[in-house]
């Protein structure tokens, strides 16, 4: 568990403001990935990462943007948060088995 | 795209008996087929996972079997403890090994195991 870290593990925000969440990984994984999880829909992947600098978007990227300037981290990007992003955000990441592993979860709340 | 769809949404079970879990997918190309658990607060965690070339798999008192045909898939806990209570999610992947595993998640099945 202590190969993935996220930071922040809460943040609360006001509508509009921009929002970055950090992911970090120690495990020299290749692939990274954000997902938001809310009730009634489980996990839903918002962009991944397949190397430095290398990424694309997943099945809920409007209003989301991400970056990757090294192997460990992985930023997620709310430009201006909205009310709908109210979430918690799991990044997760995976070598070349495929088999993903999570980070502990941020937990955002957009007033 | 991929959709997967996950039932019970709750499942409450006596200690001692056997939990099932059911998800379909609807993509024929999807290959890989984990189960996570998370418990209240916690993140994810991977239990057992399934290749489509494998049509069950075992693990201790878990097990996960797979029916490419009818494109479902089961996850079976048997002599189910109270530890067991927690979320379990079904994901569905199409990726080749050594590419991005992009999952798609079932909506979660609350299992109960009361004393």
């Amino acid at each position: 568990d202590a190969g993935i870290t996220q930071s922040p593990r809460h943040k609360v925000t006001e509508t509009g403001t921009p929002v970055t969440l950090r992911c970090h990984q120690t495990e020299n994984h290749r692939y990274m990935y954000w997902y938001r999880q809310d009730p009634g829909h489980g996990l839903r992947l918002i962009h991944y990462s397949y190397g430095v600098k290398d990424t694309d978007k997943g099945e809920v990227s409007d209003g989301y943007s991400v970056s990757r300037s090294k192997t460990e981290d992985f930023l997620l990007t709310l430009e201006s948060a909205t009310s709908s992003q109210t979430s918690v955000y799991f990044c997760a990441t995976s070598g070349e088995g495929g088999e993903q592993f999570f980070g502990p979860g941020t937990r955002l709340t957009v007033l | 795209g991929e959709n997967v769809e996950q039932h019970p949404s709750t499942l409450s079970v006596q200690e001692g008996d056997s939990a099932v879990i059911k998800c379909t997918y609807s993509d024929s190309a999807s290959n890989y087929f984990p189960w996570y658990k998370q418990e209240l607060g916690k993140r994810p965690q991977l239990i057992i996972d399934i290749r489509s070339n494998v049509g069950e798999k075992k693990d201790q008192r878990i097990a996960v079997t797979l029916n490419k045909t009818a494109k479902h898939f089961s996850l079976h806990i048997t002599e189910t403890q109270p530890e067991d209570s927690a979320v379990y999610f079904c994901a569905a992947s199409s990726s080749l090994t050594g590419t991005a595993s992009k999952l798609t998640f079932g909506t979660g099945t609350r299992l109960q195991v009361t004393l």
